[in-house]
């Protein structure tokens, strides 16, 4: 069966820092995988997504950075953190276009405080 | 533009009462469907979903959806809530051959005991 992690768990970090933040999916090959970002428990932001090692979409400007140096790993990065960088951040894996799963599985989740 | 509508920002139900969670969308071609739940400081559960087939889908936890394809209605259901029904949920569409959902913006439930 398919298992996706994420790390850290949770996370405090000051403004201006650098972030990285790791997602690995095991289980399954070729996956798209997902960042989502959620603020105040409520509605959730794609951020990026990759179809494939080195192939990334960006769906909002900011101050944040994704890459798959491997099939099923994704780390999301930032070199300066901010205050608005606060939140929960969700990776997911899916199918490809038009391939199963058509739907998404999501990570633990990690909580992204910024001080 | 395509989106996904959650019209109801909390749905209040008493433990043993039927439940609906209402999701409309605006998506063109025959998407896909589903809802995801989520309990608090956790990642999304997925719950169940439509491909093609049947209207009326049954997922995990007694839940069911009921796809309206003239209403563009894709609407949660449970014949009887548990106070541990009380989470987030969410609605969320995939159309067709494309690599990304949208989602709704959530509707919390509270079951009352």
């Amino acid at each position: 069966s398919q298992t996706i992690h994420q790390w850290p768990a949770t996370l405090v970090q000051p403004v201006g820092s650098p972030l990285s933040l790791e997602c690995t999916v095991e289980g399954t090959s070729n996956p798209n995988l997902y960042w989502y970002r959620q603020a105040a428990g409520r509605g959730l932001q794609l951020l990026f997504y990759s179809v494939g090692i080195g192939q990334i979409s960006s769906e909002v400007p900011q101050n944040l950075s994704a890459s798959r140096p491997q099939d099923r790993q994704f780390i999301l990065s930032s070199k300066k953190l901010l205050l608005s960088d606060s939140g929960f951040y969700l990776c997911a894996w899916g199918g490809l276009a038009g391939l199963p799963p058509y739907e998404q599985y999501f990570g633990p989740g990690t909580r992204l405080t910024v001080t | 533009a395509q989106s996904v509508a959650q019209p109801e920002d909390q749905v209040n139900v008493a433990e043993g009462n039927p439940l609906t969670v209402k999701c409309t969308y605006s998506v063109s071609g025959n998407p896909y469907l589903f809802w995801y739940v989520q309990y608090p400081n956790r990642g999304l559960q997925f719950l169940l979903k439509y491909i093609t087939g049947d209207n009326l889908v049954k997922g995990s936890y007694g839940f069911e959806a009921e796809f309206n394809k003239s209403q563009t209605s894709f609407h949660l259901k449970k014949p009887s809530a548990l106070v541990s029904d009380s989470a987030l949920y969410f609605c969320a569409v995939r159309p067709y051959n494309t690599d990304k959902l949208i989602f709704g913006t959530g509707t919390r439930l509270q079951v009352f005991p």
